[in-house]
């Protein structure tokens, strides 16, 4: 397995404000990196796939970087919208690993 | 676009085993080379990948949960299945099906593209 950490395990930003959420890889997985938003009771939704593709109809807000072992998703400028917990997920292996997750709330 | 579903039991008992059914609309299963996966989810915790089966048959698995889970296709009913034998209450979570994007020249990608809404899944007496 591949270990996957992300930090913070959980964050408070006020709207308009910049954060960024850390994912480490316990070894290198090239960019073979996706992030998700799950929001409360609803199923988890792609954002980014190869660590910096945005999936169509995710608003240019969010970005994300990074390759090797340390990936970070971006969002430029917060919307209340975006409450929510959110995933990495190394798919370099043919097991594949998701981080434990960042709480984001709007304060 | 694809949508998908997962059908099956909501209540299981210790020992038994679960059986869910991903019915999958919108398009064919068969229209590209896709891998259609099994996500896991216990009540307040992070997600855990159950398991694949590529539309070839061939299948991955989560080595954690390897020795209890089957995953398998029946492209003839659009739909894909997860058998997981000897459920304990460690199993409670809610199960999700996701369809991965389509195979790029000779490469899959196993990110999730597609996901059902979920089924909880209780495992008690």
């Amino acid at each position: 397995d591949i270990q996957m950490t992300q930090s913070p395990s959980t964050l408070s930003a006020f709207a308009g404000d910049r954060v960024t959420i850390t994912c480490r890889a316990s070894q290198s997985i090239s960019t073979w990196l996706a992030w998700y938003q799950q929001k409360p009771g609803k199923a988890p939704n792609l954002l980014i796939s190869k660590a910096s593709n945005l999936e169509i109809g995710v608003p240019s807000r969010f970005s994300g970087s990074g390759s090797g072992t340390e990936f970070t998703l971006t969002i430029s400028s917060l919307q209340p919208d975006d409450s929510a917990t959110y995933y990495c997920q190394q798919y370099k292996t043919s097991s594949s690993d998701f981080g434990q997750g960042t709480k984001l709330e709007i304060k | 676009h694809v949508q998908l579903q997962e059908l099956g039991p909501r209540l299981v008992k210790p020992s038994q085993t679960l059986s869910l059914t991903c019915s999958v609309s919108g398009d064919s299963m068969t229209s590209g080379s896709y891998l259609w996966n099994w996500i896991r989810q216990p009540a307040g915790k992070g997600l855990e990948w159950i398991g694949r089966v590529f539309t070839s048959g061939q299948n991955d698995y989560n080595p954690s949960l390897e020795s209890r889970v089957t995953i398998s296709l029946d492209t003839s009913k659009n739909q894909f299945s997860l058998k997981m034998t000897s459920m304990t209450a460690a199993d409670t979570a809610v199960y999700y099906c996701a369809r991965s994007p389509p195979r790029d020249s000779r490469v899959y990608y196993g990110y999730f593209q597609y996901w059902g809404q979920g089924s909880l899944v209780t495992v008690s007496t």
